[in-house]
């Protein structure tokens, strides 16, 4: 059974530092790695998608890695801002390509 | 293009009531996936629909729960006879058809959060 786990569970950091959250699975066979932000009661907006077949993806201060032979992602934030707080989800789908199971989130706040 | 929409943003119900969500794809897709977020845990995937067929319904409770994708319309997750266990936010995502989830983000809506009194 597939079990998705972020560290850490909460972090604080001042504005302009670069950060790394964590992400690590269980079951190496997903088809691919999706991070998301949800910010306080609202949806959830996808970052980045990495498929099974890529090491690493990108979009602006966001990088997002994936190993899959030692079951961890990574999500680097460059530059961080106040409007980056929120809470970070990382997702796997599935073997059989129907569902995402997900991590309990990284809630980040950055401090101005 | 809007994106996902959800209806309603909050539901109250008293215990034993019926709770009907409803869930409208971003347009072009048409697949479907429900998933529930209970206080202080994670999502958890409940079912996968495309149109008018369940794929995948691992994830929902074997009593009191269904859910339906209709040819025409928007996808219906309805909970029969609620219990106060029910609170909680159910989000609603869907994908463009192909290979669904697996070559093509999924896209979330902003969730309906369920309260039962």
């Amino acid at each position: 059974k597939q079990e998705v786990t972020q560290i850490p569970a909460a972090l604080s950091v001042p504005e302009g530092e670069n950060l790394v959250l964590n992400c690590s699975f269980t079951d190496s066979a997903i088809y691919n790695l999706q991070w998301f932000r949800q910010d306080p009661g609202k949806g959830l907006t996808s970052l980045l998608l990495i498929q099974s077949s890529q090491r690493e993806q990108t979009s602006g201060r966001l990088n997002a890695s994936l190993d899959k032979s030692s079951g961890r992602s990574t999500l680097y934030i460059a530059a961080s801002q106040p409007g980056d707080s929120a809470t970070y989800l990382c997702a796997g789908l599935n073997q059989a390509g129907t569902a995402l199971i997900f991590g309990k989130g990284t809630t980040l706040s950055v401090s101005s | 293009n809007a994106g996902v929409m959800q209806n309603p943003r909050h539901l109250v119900r008293r215990r034993g009531q019926e709770a009907r969500l409803r869930c409208s794809p971003m347009k072009g897709h048409s697949h479907v996936y429900w998933y529930r977020q209970l206080p202080e845990e994670g999502l958890k995937f409940m079912v996968y629909l495309q149109k008018e067929n369940i794929i995948d319904e691992s994830g929902m409770p074997k009593e009191r729960f269904s859910a339906e994708f209709p040819k025409e319309g928007p996808s219906i997750l309805r909970i029969q006879q609620v219990v106060r266990g029910d609170s909680a936010a159910y989000f609603c995502a869907s994908s463009p058809p192909g290979l669904a989830g697996i070559n093509q983000p999924q896209h979330f809506g902003d969730g309906t959060r369920l309260s039962i009194l």
